[in-house]
């Protein structure tokens, strides 16, 4: 299994709902990212996970909620979002390597979010 | 400024074209991405270099560590081949990726 599978695929939300976006590879890879990607836009990193643990969060709403229950697994857990945070969400995964850190990148096909 | 540059933002082809794309970035990297993305769609990772080039198919990347410059070359375009292309620069251990702004190719039957 060579994919990083991501669902749903789409979601059309409302502000006060509170809705969770999964993450998942079976690659052993051990840091996993979630990315925010307005349109015509790069993406813009949003969360590290290193080893099932919050490596980087870069100052993003509390909103939104990550958690990475185990070394497959991330969720992004969303409430009480504004229509500003509809976008296409990224997850990606990476391996790693003693002394060079992580490397490689493996990406999802995305959740495409509107939060009406 | 932004640390990675592209050019050119958009491209247009005629089918079987040579087409390049370019990046360069005034960072220190561990190693350079190119990516591939469809409209609406999530992206793929074509290559990943630290040094000299790659080549998989009708795509080839190289990149010039001294000169802070990359390049993605498509021989023999065809219209499946219209996408964004991206440039990202890795900065960090923690994998942590610097993209480019992107460059939008259109090839045409």
């Amino acid at each position: 299994d060579t994919e990083v599978t991501q669902t749903p695929k789409h979601l059309v939300m409302g502000m006060t709902n509170k809705k969770s976006l999964k993450c998942e590879q079976h690659m052993g890879h051990r840091a996993m990212y979630w990315y925010k990607q307005k349109a015509k836009k790069p993406p813009e990193l949003m969360f590290v996970y290193s080893y099932e643990k919050l490596s980087i969060n870069e100052s993003v709403p509390s909103r939104f909620s990550p958690e990475c229950p185990n070394s497959s697994l991330l969720n992004l857990h969303l409430h009480a979002l504004q229509p500003e945070d509809s976008a296409l969400y990224l997850c990606a995964s990476s391996h790693s390597r003693p002394g060079r850190g992580f490397y490689g990148y493996t990406f999802g096909s995305g959740t495409r979010l509107t939060v009406v | 400024k932004n640390e990675v540059e592209q050019s050119p933002q958009n491209l247009t082809a005629q089918e079987g074209e040579f087409i390049t794309i370019n990046c360069s970035y005034s960072v220190g990297i561990s190693a350079l991405h190119w990516l591939q993305q469809h409209p609406g769609g999530g992206i793929v990772s074509l290559f990943m270099l630290s040094s000299g080039k790659k080549k998989h198919g009708r795509l080839i990347a190289t990149i010039n560590i001294q000169e802070k410059h990359s390049s993605l070359h498509i021989t023999a375009s065809h219209p499946r081949d219209s996408a964004v292309y991206i440039c990202a620069v890795r900065l960090d251990s923690w994998g942590k990726l610097q993209f480019g702004a992107g460059t939008q190719v259109v090839v045409t039957p």
